[in-house]
C-alpha cells in the first residue's frame, strides 16, 4: 500500500513555542491530508483538511490562527502549533487517500507526539 | 455528524476464545474502516468494507458491514496475544474518503495468557 510518512515522530517544547510537524506521502501524490489529534486514550478527531494550492479547511473548534496547516506541494503538507500550551500536547497524525487506488482508502502516517512543558 | 458507536468499550478475553466488536453508525455508511491501534502509536489498517453485506478476512480477523450499511463488526477467532490493543471504526464523512474519517470511540481489547 502507499506510504505516509511524519517526522517528528515525537517532540517536546517550551510552552509559547511553534512547532511544526511534516507529513509526506512517499511514494503517491497527495491533493487532500488530513489531519487528526488524539488525546490519551480518547479517539482521533479529523482537525482539519490540508488541500494542496489552497487554503485548508478547519473542523468546528479548532483554532485556524493556532493550528497553521500549509499544503506546499503533492507530497507534503506540514502542521504548526504555534505559541504552544501544555494543553496542545497530544499525538497528531496524518492521512491521505491514494487517489491511483481509487478506492477512497486512506493511509496513515505513523503519528507525531507533542509535548509541551 | 455522523456518529459512530463502539461497543464494547473495553473486552478481555482468554487467549484462544473468539470474540466479536461492534461499530455502529448514526447515518448510512458509505466507507467503514477498521484500524488497530496502540495507545499512542499510528494506526494498522485492518479492512475496508463499502457494500452492503460485504465480509472481508486477513488472517483471524472478518469484518462484515451489515446490508443496511449501518453496523459493522469485526470479529477475532481463536484470539492470540498479538490482538491485543484498540480497535478503532471509521466511517467516510462522505464517499470517497474525500472529507476525512469519523472515528468511533475505539474498543480496548486485552488477551488473557
Amino acid at each position: 500500500g502507499a506510504v505516509v510518512s511524519q517526522h517528528p515522530s515525537r517532540v517536546i517544547c517550551k510552552s509559547g513555542t511553534s512547532v511544526k510537524i511534516e507529513c509526506r506521502s512517499l511514494d503517491f501524490q497527495a491533493t487532500t491530508m488530513f489531519w487528526y489529534r488524539q488525546f490519551p486514550k480518547q479517539s482521533l478527531m479529523l482537525m482539519a483538511t490540508s488541500n494542496e494550492g489552497s487554503k485548508a479547511t478547519y473542523e468546528q473548534g479548532v483554532e485556524k490562527d493556532k493550528f497553521l496547516i500549509n499544503h506546499a506541494s503533492l507530497t507534503l503538507s506540514t502542521l504548526t502549533v504555534t505559541s504552544a500550551h501544555p494543553e496542545d500536547s497530544s499525538f497528531y497524525i496524518c492521512s491521505a487517500p491514494d487517489s491511483r487506488a481509487n478506492t477512497g482508502e486512506l493511509f496513515f502516517g505513523e503519528g507525531s507526539r507533542l509535548t509541551v512543558l | 455528524s455522523q456518529e459512530l458507536e463502539q461497543s464494547p468499550q473495553s473486552l478481555i478475553v482468554q487467549e484462544g476464545k473468539n470474540l466479536t466488536i461492534n461499530c455502529t453508525s448514526s447515518k448510512t455508511l458509505y466507507g467503514l474502516y477498521w484500524y488497530k491501534q496502540k495507545y499512542g502509536e499510528g494506526l494498522i489498517f485492518l479492512m475496508m468494507l463499502q457494500k452492503g453485506g460485504e465480509e472481508k478476512s486477513h488472517e483471524k480477523i472478518t469484518a462484515k458491514l451489515d446490508e443496511k450499511k449501518q453496523q459493522s463488526s469485526l470479529h477475532i477467532t481463536a484470539s492470540q496475544p498479538s490482538h491485543a490493543g484498540i480497535y478503532l471504526c471509521g466511517a467516510d464523512k462522505a464517499g470517497g474518503g474525500a472529507d476525512g474519517l469519523t472515528f468511533g470511540k475505539g474498543t480496548h481489547l486485552i488477551i488473557q495468557p
